[in-house]
């Protein structure tokens, strides 16, 4: 089993429409929390990261971590196409000094005009 | 101010033979990293630098993959015996040390025939 697991999608919805994507993890020792997104042929830019349980909103992003159930999601709100890209949600813990991060999958999304 | 940046962008080499890519990260951060994407997949921790020190080795995947980092700015990633399997994105990320945030870099993309 995967330390994190994400469903790769694709997903497809319409313009203005309410995305959630979610990962599960199973490693309990997990510091804080982090949402990626990724466009093709580039490399990933930090969306949101948050180190607790609960609700983080930024602009139309929300997230929302439940460490009691080792899930998090992250929302989209008012979609638009530009939100079109790879969403990578990781999980991190400060190890020796370095940021260790283990990455889910990605789910693909695709907001359609 | 400029990016991390990586180089080449694209690499298409035979099999057996040896290859290097290369990483300028932002100037100040001392923290680097190199991950691995491949096609359908989340990324992969190779290998993380605090200055010119590897504290971390452990996702190397084998001792034909090495690193090396120089004057606490460029690294380079050293694939010796290329094999097929090691086809994908290598990105590269740095940070300032014990923060929160990776930069990427765009990836190097590695195709071995």
């Amino acid at each position: 089993q995967k330390e994190v697991e994400q469903d790769p999608g694709p997903l497809s919805v319409p313009e203005g429409a309410i995305v959630s994507l979610n990962c599960t993890y199973s490693n309990s020792a997990f510091q804080y929390f982090m949402w990626y997104r990724q466009y093709s042929r580039k490399g990933p830019e930090l969306l949101m990261y948050t180190y607790s349980s609960g609700n983080k909103e930024d602009g139309r992003f929300t997230a929302q971590v439940d460490k009691s159930s080792k899930y998090i999601s992250l929302f989209i709100r008012d979609s638009q196409p530009s939100d079109s890209a790879t969403y990578l949600c990781a999980m991190g813990s400060l190890i020796q000094g370095a940021q260790k991060l283990v990455f889910g999958q990605g789910t693909r999304l695709t907001i359609n005009p | 101010g400029a990016g991390v940046s990586q180089s080449p962008s694209n690499k298409v080499t035979e099999k057996g033979k040896d290859v290097e890519l290369r990483c300028d990260p932002i100037s100040g951060h001392t923290a680097l990293y190199w991950y691995r994407q491949s096609l359908g997949q989340g990324l992969e921790f190779l290998i993380y630098f605090q200055g010119n020190s590897a504290p971390d080795k452990s996702g190397l995947p084998s001792d034909r993959f090495s690193a090396e980092r120089t004057g606490g700015s460029v690294s380079t990633l050293t694939i010796q015996r290329t094999q097929q399997e090691d086809s994908a994105v290598y990105l590269c990320a740095s940070s300032l040390p014990r923060t929160d945030t990776q930069y990427f870099g765009p990836g190097t993309r590695l195709t071995v025939l």
